[in-house]
């Protein structure tokens, strides 16, 4: 496609349950990062694919939250047990290489709400 | 670990005026530094993308300067509309990660 597209683009669910949320990137583009942002503040980051392999999990706060991206291409970061504190919208973002010095390009985000 | 701050947090000018954001970062060893812009409900848009080895560059009315040795970045916005109205967010890449401030949120009054 012509940028990235995240689904779904909003998503309520009761706390405890599991929520998956999509990315599709840029076509050919290698580099996959997932931020997470909350009211008021700027993106942190949660993870970041090199092709199909997690090259650096490094911002996922805890064990409920995994991602995979098994073709290289598509993206999914999954919510286990959610939890109110999991609220916020959930960015996606794709760069041609995985060379820091590329610009990167966000979807429109996933805003999730936990009740 | 990088730590990126923006000055100010908000900012209301009327329309014409120039305006100067601010962005400082603790870790000079950077990939490059970029400024990115989001409205409301919407996702980051990539305004200006600076190399570490660059000082300055220009898009449109749009100026971003680098000193990296400073640890610092300004955003230079000439002749300002109503439509530049958003949140400008400065990013340094250091390693795999881009690493963001909180943001200035700027309105341009008509």
């Amino acid at each position: 496609g012509a940028g990235v597209s995240q689904t779904p683009s909003n998503k309520v669910t009761e706390k405890g349950k599991y929520v998956e949320l999509r990315c599709d990137p840029i076509s050919g583009h290698t580099a996959l990062y997932w931020y997470r942002q909350s009211l008021g503040q700027g993106p942190e980051f949660l993870i970041y694919f090199q092709g199909t392999g997690a090259a650096d999990d490094s911002g996922l706060p805890n064990d409920r939250f995994f991602a995979v991206r098994p073709e290289g291409s598509v993206s999914t970061l999954k919510i286990q047990r959610t939890e109110r504190g999991d609220s916020a919208v959930y960015l996606c973002a794709s760069s041609p290489t995985g060379f820091s010095g590329n610009t990167i390009y966000f979807g429109e985000g996933s805003w999730l709400t936990v009740v | 670990k990088q730590e990126v701050t923006q000055i100010p947090a908000a900012l209301s000018v009327p329309e014409g005026e120039n305006l100067v954001l601010n962005c400082s970062f603790t870790d000079s060893a950077i990939y490059n530094l970029q400024w990115f812009r989001q409205d409301p409900g919407k996702g980051l848009t990539s305004l200006l993308l600076i190399q570490s080895s660059q000082r300055e560059q220009t898009s449109g009315r749009l100026n971003a300067s680098l000193d990296k040795s400073s640890g610092r970045s300004t955003l230079y916005i000439a002749a300002s509309q109503p439509g530049d109205s958003a949140t400008y967010l400065c990013a340094v890449s250091s390693g795999n990660q881009f690493y963001f401030g909180t943001g200035t949120s700027l309105t341009v009054i008509p």
